[in-house]
């Protein structure tokens, strides 16, 4: 149980474009999300947090309107990637907690390469 | 000073031995700790959690110093299998974000 599904895997795009990530959980509600990305060698780090029905929060230094989280559902959190660029490149990966435990669970990751 | 901290190693071990990875905490509100595993470019696996009277799991002992604000994993026997970055894990508090620290790189060798 807890599963949440994350795609694309991978995803290659040209400079200037955009490119959503879904990030679903499958069996459990998710009233809160959160983004990370990892850049190689280095740790996840926090981009924002994603409440149902509300406006993400997002940390310091990562761009609201670069980086659009969507949170519609109680199962469905989306990450657009706006205007990409190759400093973009990285691994985007969700986290969700599991309201019967309060574990986390995340997705499997996305790897954004953009040409 | 960055929140969670770790060596990063690598630390390079033949089967069998016994290795040991340190981390610390600069919130001294946080709550709740714990050991993630991260295989290359795959997303972060819990290991374990971290109990201030330390706790172990088979092979895998990790321990908690809230005075020092210090975390450990030891890994005892260790396994081809072991290779993986080791992460250090903290929440500030209940329902909050996972705070990461870098990794830690494990590679064991037959």
């Amino acid at each position: 149980g807890a599963v949440v599904s994350q795609h694309p895997s991978w995803v290659i795009c040209k400079s200037g474009t955009s490119v959503k990530i879904e990030c679903r959980s499958l069996d459990f509600q998710a009233t809160t999300m959160f983004w990370y990305r990892q850049f190689p060698k280095q740790s996840l780090m926090l981009m924002a947090t994603s409440n149902e029905g509300s406006k993400a929060t997002y940390e310091q230094g990562v761009e609201k309107d670069k980086f659009l989280i969507n949170h519609a559902s109680l199962t469905l959190s989306t990450l657009t990637v706006t205007s990409a660029h190759p400093e973009d490149s990285s691994f985007y990966i969700c986290s969700a907690i599991k309201e019967l435990d309060g574990g986390y669970t995340f997705g499997s990751g996305t790897r954004l390469t953009v040409v | 000073r960055k929140e969670v901290e770790q060596d990063p190693g690598p630390f390079n071990v033949p089967e069998g031995a016994t290795v040991a990875f340190n981390c610390t905490y600069s919130n001294s509100a946080s709550q709740s700790f714990f050991w993630y595993r991260q295989d290359c470019r795959k997303e972060p696996k819990l290991l374990m959690s971290v109990y201030s009277s330390g706790n172990e799991d088979g092979r895998f002992t990790a321990q908690l110093n809230r005075a020092s604000q210090y975390i450990s994993l030891l890994i005892r026997d260790s396994k081809l299998s072991d290779s993986a970055t080791y992460l250090c894990v903290v929440m500030s508090q209940a329902g909050t974000a996972l705070i990461f620290g870098k990794g830690t790189t494990l590679s064991v060798s037959s």
